[in-house]
Formats: C-alpha cells, sequence, structure tokens
C-alpha cells in the first residue's frame, strides 16, 4: 500500500464549525489531491497542490480551503461546515512523472448536523 | 470540466462470463485515461494508466482499450469471479486532478 494515511477517519460536526482533515504521505509525492465523494456523482475535485505551498482550485472548492506546509501533509479546511459538506472526502498523491496513477487514501467520512 | 460517463451503471455478470463497458470522455485537450477498481470499505486502486489511441492493456484476466480520436476507452474482464466484484471507475486528465465517471458497479453472481 502506498503510504498515505488521512485523519480522522470519521467525523461528526455541527454546522458552522470549522473542520480540518489531514492527508499524510510518507512517499515524497509531488501532487495531493483532495476529492469528495457523493451518492450520484462521480469523485470530484476540492483542490489539489503541486508542491509546498503551491495550490490551486478544482471543480467543487466553494467553501474550503487547504494547506501545505510541508510535502508530507496536505490540509482540508471546512471554514464553515454545512450539511451539504456531508460527503466522503478522499486524498489522493501522485508523483510528478507523467501519465502515472493516483494513489488513494482510505477516506474520511464527515457527517454535519 | 470535462463531463466522463461510464455505462453501464451496474452490471450482474454470471461467474464465469467475460464481460466488457465503457467510458466514454472529451476527445479534445486528451492527456490521459485512467481505469480504477474500487471495492467496498476500501479506497480505490489503480488498474490502467492509457495515453496512446489505440493501446490495449492487460493485466491478468482484466484489459482495457482506448480510442482518444472519438473518445472512449473499453474495460473488459475475461472468466468473471466472485473477486473482480467492485465498481470500476474510469477518469480522465493531467496532473492538475483527474474528472472521474460514476463508475460502473459490477456484481459476479456464482
Amino acid at each position: 500500500d502506498a503510504g498515505i494515511t488521512q485523519s480522522p477517519r470519521h467525523k461528526v460536526t455541527e454546522t458552522g464549525t470549522p473542520v480540518t482533515l489531514r492527508c499524510h504521505q510518507t512517499e515524497n509525492h509531488r501532487y495531493m489531491y483532495w476529492y469528495r465523494q457523493d451518492p450520484g456523482h462521480g469523485l470530484r475535485l476540492i483542490h489539489y497542490s503541486y508542491g509546498v505551498k503551491d495550490t490551486d482550485k478544482g471543480e467543487v472548492s466553494d467553501g474550503y480551503s487547504v494547506s501545505r506546509s510541508k510535502t508530507e501533509d496536505f490540509l482540508l479546511t471546512l471554514e464553515s461546515a454545512t450539511s451539504s459538506q456531508t460527503s466522503v472526502y478522499f486524498c489522493a498523491i501522485r508523483t510528478d512523472t507523467p501519465n502515472t496513477e493516483a494513489f488513494f487514501g482510505q477516506g474520511t467520512r464527515l457527517t454535519v448536523v | 470540466i470535462l463531463n466522463v460517463e461510464q455505462s453501464p451503471q451496474s452490471l450482474h455478470v454470471q461467474e464465469g462470463d467475460s464481460t466488457n463497458f465503457t467510458c466514454s470522455f472529451p476527445s479534445s485537450n486528451f492527456y490521459a485515461l485512467h481505469w480504477y477498481r474500487w471495492e467496498t470499505a476500501k479506497s480505490p486502486e489503480a488498474l490502467f494508466v492509457m495515453t496512446l489511441n489505440g493501446d490495449e492493456k492487460k493485466k491478468g484476466r482484466i484489459s482495457a482499450t482506448l480510442n482518444t480520436k472519438e473518445g472512449y476507452s473499453y474495460l473488459y474482464i475475461k472468466g468473471s469471479q466472485p473477486e473482480d466484484s467492485a465498481t470500476y471507475l474510469c477518469a480522465s486528465g493531467g496532473a492538475d486532478g483527474l474528472t472521474f465517471g460514476k463508475g460502473t458497479h459490477l456484481i459476479i453472481q456464482p
């Protein structure tokens, strides 16, 4: 298994509270991604990072921010959680070698009540 | 935003039979096509990454083809086994992230 760990694995939080999800890798891969998985949708890209302090928005970035202060950690923050952000969140990593596969973490199930 | 479509949405196949399903994607600005296998309660695992028109890749009983000019890829499973039951995802894109289809949910019936 690729060395990628998400924490927490499960979280229940209240509407309006901030939440931070962590993705940690031991592979020294350049690219890191946050996706969300919802019924009736494919995995959708929230944000990605192409290096330390280098991030960009994905398809569904509203309400989310990210930070990457070191290669191994990519944090996803829900600034003020809403019920529409109830989802399963997956982190993924890739090397900078072109056309290689992504490796996924085990997911974080977030419920906003 | 790319539009990646997969069909069928779900598929029931008898053990031992062969099957295939489709991924379609925009052929303009194509970079790469990925196939992933996703078992329940696990994370998606890569099967293939394909870039060349006409390319065919194989891993055991599973193979995939790619047509970048018309924007489709087929995934084939030969002699289905119960352990092939999973959701198969295709995705298109590059280093700036992948656009995924909704997946084909495959159930192998003994």
